[in-house]
């Protein structure tokens, strides 16, 4: 069964402090994982695809990185506006259905 | 924005009593779901379709049923509602293939209480 474990579960960071979200998987054959922003009230926003090992991708203040076994969210100099819940998500085999993580919550303080 | 609708956005229902929720597209996506969103669960599939008139069973589909008649339309039915499908309902698309992986794309919610 796959399983995706994000931690921490809440995060407080003052503005300009940069830090990083993980999300770790246990899953037999990755095709992808996803990073997702929720505001409150809304629904998640896609942010990221990340496919292999070794992938990065950048937005903004947000670069996504990808091993083997975990994903990281790293947040550089953020802003009181970078708060949210960030969820990844794997997609696995010939499945598309994706297993969601319970999420990361970020709160910036200025 | 993908295009996606859900309706209503709110809803205040007694035990016992039916309820629909609809989500629409505008995308032409072939895959559609309903999620449901409670604190210290996460996101939680419900039920999923992949075409019209094809759908399947998520995790949680107990309580639930689900019609897809066209292509645009999504509809998820509580046919007894109860206390604990008291919760935030997410539709979400997808267009897996044609260069995707298949990401979702989610629409705003319903927020469902039932009493």
């Amino acid at each position: 069964e796959d399983q995706v474990t994000q931690s921490p579960e809440a995060l407080r960071l003052q503005e300009g402090e940069s830090s990083s979200l993980n999300c770790s998987y246990t899953v037999s054959g990755l095709r992808g994982l996803f990073w997702y922003r929720q505001d409150p009230g809304k629904g998640p926003e896609f942010l990221f695809t990340l496919y292999s090992a070794g992938e990065e991708k950048e937005k903004e203040r947000l670069k996504a990185t990808l091993t083997k076994k975990e994903s990281f969210l790293h947040i550089t100099a953020p802003k009181p506006e970078d708060s949210a819940t960030y969820l990844c998500a794997v997609f696995t085999g010939g499945s598309y259905i994706p297993t969601f993580g319970r999420g990361t919550s970020l709160i910036v303080h200025p | 924005d993908a295009g996606i609708t859900q309706s209503p956005r709110h809803k205040v229902t007694e035990t016992g009593t039916p309820v629909t929720l609809r989500c629409h597209q505008t995308e032409n996506h072939r895959y559609m779901y309903w999620y449901r969103q409670d604190p210290g669960h996460g996101l939680r599939l419900i039920h999923y379709s992949y075409g019209v008139k094809d759908t399947d069973k998520g995790e949680v589909s107990d309580g639930y049923s689900v019609s897809r008649s066209k292509t645009e339309d999504f509809l998820l039915t509580l046919e007894s509602a109860t206390s604990s499908q008291t919760s935030v309902y997410f539709c979400a698309i997808s267009e897996p293939g044609q260069g995707s992986t298949g990401e979702l794309f989610f629409g705003e919610g319903s927020r469902l209480t039932v009493l």
